[in-house]
């Protein structure tokens, strides 16, 4: 299957400070997605982003898919997006690969 | 709407026992996803359904596990028997079109 590899595993931030999440593939895919998981195990999906720059409040994200890798930016982090963040992807919905996510503390 | 609604929200069974887990999509979400996160593998897709027929379930782990979609509301994922190490939490989703989902609260799943 593909490889899904995340960095940093962990980020420890003080609120306010901007962030950049790394997620590469070891193969192409066309469905890649950004999850965010809450302290308390609630799983959100931020963004379907298979290629380009996409916006959302204070995140962004962008994937190069050519290179094979997909970036979330976090501005103005607050203590709120303390979390773990997930990207996933595959050739299609049958083949869907998550990466081990990143851990996010934001500090007050 | 309530979002997508699991029951139960824990479950503790002993090995051997069958174990039904159950998910109510949100109305008129075509797409239905069955996920498991444990420490050891972390999230995996298992099946997805879209309008109510399973597309593929090569994810689902072995033949104890099976999933159904008898209609548009409502959907099973059922173990049989259960083993320790199918303890994890599952998550249901669903969506609206494939790429939008939203997550139910989980079921956390005990194999003693």
């Amino acid at each position: 299957g593909i490889q899904v590899e995340q960095s940093p595993p962990d980020l420890i931030l003080q609120e306010g400070a901007n962030s950049t999440l790394r997620c590469n593939f070891s193969d192409s895919v066309n469905n890649l997605q950004w999850f965010h998981q809450n302290p308390w195990g609630q799983l959100i999906n931020l963004f379907y982003i298979p290629s380009g720059t996409k916006q959302n409040g204070r995140l962004s994200a962008t994937t190069v898919a050519t290179e094979r890798y997909s970036l979330l930016y976090i501005s103005s982090s607050q203590t709120t997006d303390s979390g773990v963040y997930f990207c996933a992807g595959g050739p299609n919905f049958n083949k869907f690969y998550f990466g081990s996510g990143t851990k996010l503390n934001v500090k007050p | 709407d309530a979002g997508v609604i699991q029951s139960p929200r824990h479950e503790v069974t002993e090995m051997g026992q069958e174990v039904t887990l159950r998910c109510k999509p949100i109305s008129g979400h075509d797409y239905l996803f069955w996920y498991r996160q444990t420490m050891m593998r972390g999230l995996e897709l298992l099946i997805y359904f879209n309008n109510n027929v399973p597309i593929d379930d090569s994810g689902m782990p072995e033949d104890r596990f099976s999933a159904k979609m008898p209609n548009a509301s409502f959907s099973t994922l059922k173990i049989q028997p259960s083993e320790p190490r199918d303890s994890a939490v599952y998550f249901c989703a669903s969506s609206p079109v494939v790429d939008e989902q939203f997550f139910g609260p989980g079921t956390r799943l005990t194999v003693l």
